[in-house]
């Protein structure tokens, strides 16, 4: 089975400061991990997908994110906040499921990113 | 807009009801997926469809809910009988499978459920 933990449900940084959001993950097999954004009254959107290639996975928008197996962690950070960045952002652990041949979604909580003036 | 839709964007419906949402993929996507969202959470998967056929049914799709997905393109989502325990954003998404290659999921907008 796996799992996604995302370690913080609200995070506040001030405008022009970096952001970090942290998640960890559990799978027995080999992971793909992915970071959605989802802005209100908005669809989930794909910010970056870590499928075992480099480590440092680079996305929309400035974010970016760095696959940590040792630490089974997947953190997103961006260098510098912007105001547009508030919304809420969903860390995704997706694993194959051989009988059905779907790729399991697994979503954590959601942290919710603020962003002030 | 060649993204995913979703109709309608909210219901608000009374307890006991039968309400139905469409999806409508991106065109060249050979396969479906419906989750629910509840407040504070992530999504949770319901259901799948590749083409036409569906493939795999969560646990939390009791036997109110059903899906449909006739000529795999267009797919819906039907609950009977309402309960307050229904309402929730209910998500589609959809992607392209071609051979062992599985590509992201793309989400539309999401039809807000509210039952009274």
């Amino acid at each position: 089975a796996q799992s996604v933990t995302q370690l913080d449900s609200h995070v506040s940084v001030s405008e022009g400061t970096p952001v970090l959001l942290r998640c960890n993950y559990s799978s027995s097999y080999s992971p793909s991990l992915f970071w959605y954004v989802q802005h209100p009254n908005k669809g989930l959107q794909l910010l970056l997908k870590y499928t075992s290639a480099a480590t440092l996975v680079k996305g929309i928008n400035g974010f970016e994110a760095e696959f940590k197996k040792s630490e089974t962690s997947f953190h997103l950070t961006k260098p510098s906040a912007h105001m547009s960045d508030a919304a809420e952002y969903f860390c995704v652990v997706s694993v194959p499921r051989g009988d059905t041949g779907r790729r399991a979604l697994t979503f954590g909580s959601g942290t919710r990113l603020q962003v002030q003036p | 807009d060649t993204g995913v839709s979703q109709d309608p964007r909210h219901k608000i419906t009374k307890r006991g009801q039968n309400v139905t949402f469409r999806c409508d993929p991106i065109s060249e996507h050979n396969r479906l997926y419906w989750y629910r969202q509840t407040l504070g959470q992530g999504p949770e998967f319901l259901t799948y469809f590749q083409n036409e056929a569906q493939l795999e049914k969560s646990r939390l799709l009791s036997d109110r809910f059903s899906a449909e997905r006739p000529k795999g393109s267009f797919s819906t989502l039907e609950i009977q009988r309402t309960e307050q325990g229904d309402s929730a954003m209910y998500l589609c998404a959809s992607s392209l499978t071609r051979g062992d290659l599985s590509y992201e999921q793309y989400f539309g907008p999401g039809t807000r459920l509210t039952v009274t």
